[in-house]
């Protein structure tokens, strides 16, 4: 059965203060993995796809990166706008096509 | 612009009643997907339709139903089987073309049981 971990569950950053949120899978044969984005009573917002190990990818603060067992979300000098709840979610080659298996999730909030 | 809608933004149940939350896209994507999300835990599949006129139970289908009769609609149904039916519901479509699987979603449905 595949399995996604994130931690931590919650994180309170200063803003200017960077950090990395860790997101663990245990799968049998990587797809893909996912970051999204999530605003209080908002759907997912897709951030980054990877897809093997040593990838990398960034966008504005964030930056993400994967190995054999485990993506980081690097936040560098976040501002307050950046308190959401981070997803991590992975495909995997023991299920279908399109049906992800999803991490609880980091919620992030950073303080002016 | 294209994407997709969800309605109604909030939804109350009565006890025994059956409710509909409507999902529609104009993004001309082939897959459609319905997950439930409770506070502290991952999203979780209901059901899938990877192409009209069929789908796929997911992980909690027990007590939901659904149906694809369109491309751009994948409407959802909570039983009055399903006892916990309070949550936040998210339906989501995926571009089946090549190796994507990155998921679009909607902004969502609350439902709460009176």
């Amino acid at each position: 059965e595949d399995q996604v971990t994130q931690s931590p569950e919650a994180l309170r950053l200063q803003e200017g203060e960077s950090s990395s949120l860790n997101c663990s899978y245990t799968v049998s044969g990587l797809r893909g993995l996912f970051w999204y984005r999530q605003d209080p009573g908002k759907g997912p917002e897709f951030l980054f796809t990877l897809y093997s190990a040593g990838e990398e990818k960034e966008k504005e603060r964030l930056k993400a990166t994967l190995t054999k067992k485990e993506s980081f979300l690097h936040i560098t000098a976040p501002k307050p706008e950046d308190s959401a709840t981070y997803l991590c979610a992975v495909g995997a080659g023991g299920t279908s096509y399109g049906k992800l298996t999803f991490g609880q999730g980091t919620i992030l909030t950073v303080h002016p | 612009d294209g994407g997709i809608t969800q309605s109604p933004k909030y939804l109350f149940r009565k006890e025994g009643q059956n409710v509909t939350l409507s999902c529609e896209q104009n993004l001309n994507h082939d897959a459609m997907y319905w997950y439930r999300q409770d506070p502290g835990q991952g999203l979780r599949l209901i059901y899938y339709s990877q192409i009209v006129n069929d789908f796929q139970k997911g992980d909690i289908a027990e007590g939901y139903s659904v149906s694809r009769e369109k491309k751009e609609s994948f409407p959802l149904t909570v039983t009055s089987a399903q006892k916990n039916p309070t949550a936040f519901y998210l339906c989501a479509s995926s571009d089946s073309r090549g190796n994507n699987e990155k998921l679009f979603f909607g902004s969502g449905t609350q439902l709460s049981v009176l």
